[in-house]
């Protein structure tokens, strides 16, 4: 099973340079996620999505988007990349609706933005 | 006040030791609640669920206190292998997981 397929593994962007993180889970799941993690912080929420077509901000949006055309991939954006968006990007993914709220992570993205 | 609360720990335990984790949170009409392992660098793994009335999977135990608003994570018999971060997850809201920042254990040979 792939579950949660991240890439890239690790990225390197100079300031102001845009590039997509993508995701893609083969789980049927309607819930999928975007955080990041930086040191000594707990994972933070930047987007979500509940299925095609829908979308919503978390708790970090800014300078990032996401959409959503089908039920298996949920790209990130980052539309000009800043030092402060250095991060390790994690991308989930889980029922929703269903018995079962457990997420399950990709492996991640580290970024550097130099 | 954080939502979700962890001592950051770390805790350095002896191989057979038993320890125990606590993890507050804020919000009292929180649904759901996990305990997720991180290892250095890697992706959070689910390590348990938390059930009200408790629940156990081989060496590690979950609780959880509504009145008290925290859950508990002990682990008997400590291996070397248990060396980890230990994330405590709170389901808030529908959509809304919050995260602790993780609380790191050592268990020394």
């Amino acid at each position: 099973n792939a579950g949660v397929t991240q890439t890239p593994k690790f990225q390197v962007l100079k300031t102001g340079q845009s590039m997509t993180l993508q995701c893609a889970q083969d789980m049927n799941h309607e819930y999928m996620s975007w955080y990041r993690q930086d040191p000594g912080m707990g994972l933070r929420l930047i987007h979500y999505s509940v299925g095609a077509g829908i979308t919503d901000q978390g708790e970090v949006p800014n300078g990032y988007n996401v959409s959503r055309s089908t039920t298996e991939d949920f790209p990130l954006r980052l539309l000009s990349a800043a030092p402060s968006q250095t991060s390790v990007y994690f991308c989930a993914s889980s029922e929703y609706g269903g018995k079962s709220d457990i997420q399950y992570f990709g492996a991640g993205t580290r970024l550097s933005v130099l | 006040r954080k939502e979700v609360e962890q001592d950051p720990g770390p805790f350095n335990v002896p191989e057979g030791a038993t320890v125990a984790f606590n993890c507050t949170y804020s919000n009292s009409a929180s649904q759901s609640f996990f305990w997720y392992r991180q290892d250095c660098r890697k992706e959070p793994k689910l390590l348990m669920s938390v059930y009200s009335s408790g629940n156990e999977d081989g060496r590690f135990t979950a609780q959880l206190n509504r009145a008290s608003q925290y859950i508990s994570l002990l682990i008997r018999d400590s291996k070397l292998s248990d060396s980890a971060t230990y994330l405590c997850v709170v389901k808030a809201e529908a959509y809304k997981y919050i995260f602790g920042t993780g609380t790191r254990l050592k268990v020394l040979a």
